[in-house]
């Protein structure tokens, strides 16, 4: 069974603090993606970021970073010195269904950024 | 390109009337993905289309729910009867090709009542 576990619903954080928004999946494929989405207050979903499995490099985008990490089946994401302008909810997605297409979400985060 | 371009933004509709929701792909993106949001099941795949040929329905709730894409610009979910249940954000995707971003269009926000 295809799945994605976001544990964490809400995070509350002070501006400029760092937060890691923790992403689980299950799949039995051997070949899948990892995706971010960002839904800010406005509604419309962000892309963010796309992981293949074959791909455990981390990666850096100004202050946003994700952690893949096969053995954990784990795909977190950390955002350095929030912004009130995060204050989202972000959703961790899996396509691992042959390739599919179709993204399996997980519940999301929201987070809270306070000034 | 203007993005995914869904319509109405926003639709109130009485229970038992037929609700017709629109999207627009971006040009020449071969796939559309039908979601849909609620609080208790959060964002869940309806059905996709691979050029204008649906290729998995699995996700539609019930036969009350249908889609159609009678061409590479344009695609319908329709729900006929509407129940209060079905009151959600339905969001509309394309993608250029499979395992890459989908783009979402703003959502439609559905209330049955």
């Amino acid at each position: 069974a295809q799945k994605v576990t976001q544990a964490q619903t809400e995070i509350s954080v002070v501006e400029k603090e760092d937060v890691t928004l923790d992403c689980v999946y299950e799949t039995r494929d051997t070949t899948y993606y990892l995706f971010w989405y960002k839904q800010p207050p406005s509604g419309e979903l962000v892309f963010l970021i796309r992981r293949n499995s074959f791909d455990e490099q981390n990666e850096i985008s100004g202050r946003y970073s994700w952690n893949f990490q096969k053995s954990t089946s784990s795909f977190n994401f950390t955002i350095t010195a929030s912004q009130v302008v995060d204050s989202a909810v972000y959703f961790c997605a899996l396509d691992g269904s042959g390739n599919t297409g179709k993204l399996i979400f997980g519940q999301g985060t929201t987070l809270q950024v306070k000034p | 390109d203007a993005g995914v371009i869904q319509s109405p933004r926003h639709e109130v509709t009485e229970m038992g009337q037929e609700v017709t929701l629109r999207c627009k792909p971006i040009s020449g993106h071969d796939y559309l993905f039908w979601y849909r949001q609620t609080m208790m099941r959060g964002l869940e795949l309806l059905i996709y289309f691979n050029n204008n040929v649906p290729i998995d329905d699995s996700g539609m709730p019930e036969d009350r729910f249908s889609a159609k894409m009678p061409n590479a610009s344009f695609s319908t979910l329709k729900i006929q009867p509407s129940e209060p249940r079905d009151s959600a954000v339905y969001f509309c995707a394309s993608s250029g090709q499979l395992n890459t971003e989908a783009f979402f269009g703003q959502g439609t926000r559905l209330t049955v009542v």
